[in-house]
């Protein structure tokens, strides 16, 4: 079974400061991973998209990276600001199946304090 | 450009009645996603449409949910006597046409509180 595990489930840090999110899936077979930014009350909004043959992408102050050998995809956010305050979705597709194959992890509730 | 949007932002409803949640998607996508999120978890995929046609509901969780896309544009979810288990957010994603490699638009989802 296709599953997606993100840890950890909630995250408190000051302003300024990095943080790391993790994501382990068991995917198969594998087609792109993504991370998604969702604030309280709206959709979710895609950060990054890497295919097998990326193993790190960066949007502004953030920058994914993926190892497909082990399964395993980060979330590196560096000098936090409060809008960072979110939750993070990591959602991997595999070829193949419902709604292009997408699974989702639960997220990881991020808060950041000044 | 005008993004995902859906109506309405929220709705309560009784238990055992009948609800329309409505999606417009950007212009010009093909694709249309309906996934359904409680508190605290990842969106669940319910449905999604490629053009007119519903390519893949494997999502849903009973005959009491259904949804359509006509024109290939808009869509409606429909839930018929509705149960207190359905309240969740009901978000709707449009892409440029599916496969997995084209990226998901998001709306602001239906808050959907049954009473």
């Amino acid at each position: 079974k296709n599953q997606v595990e993100q840890s950890p489930q909630s995250l408190i840090i000051l302003e300024g400061k990095n943080c790391t999110l993790q994501c382990n899936y068991t995917v198969s077979p594998f087609s792109n991973l993504r991370w998604y930014k969702q604030d309280t009350g709206r959709g979710p909004v895609s950060l990054t998209i890497m295919t097998f043959s990326e193993n790190t992408k960066s949007n502004g102050r953030y920058t994914a990276t993926l190892d497909a050998d082990t399964k395993q995809s980060s979330l590196h956010i560096t000098a936090s600001q409060l809008s960072d305050s979110a939750s993070y979705i990591c959602v991997v597709s595999a070829n193949g199946g419902g709604a292009d194959g997408l699974t989702f992890g639960k997220g990881t509730h991020l808060i950041i304090q000044p | 450009g005008a993004g995902v949007s859906q109506t309405p932002s929220n709705k309560v409803t009784e238990k055992g009645k009948y609800v329309e949640l409505r999606c417009d998607p950007i212009s010009g996508h093909t694709a249309l996603y309906w996934y359904r999120q409680s508190l605290g978890q990842g969106p669940e995929f319910l449905i999604y449409f490629q053009g007119t046609g519903a390519a893949d509901d494997s999502g849903l969780p009973n005959d009491r949910f259904f949804a359509v896309r006509p024109e290939g544009s808009v869509s409606t979810l429909k839930i018929q006597r509705t149960e207190r288990g359905d309240s969740a957010v009901y978000l709707c994603a449009s892409s440029l046409t599916s496969g997995g490699a084209y990226e998901q638009y998001f709306g602001p989802g239906t808050r959907l509180t049954v009473t």
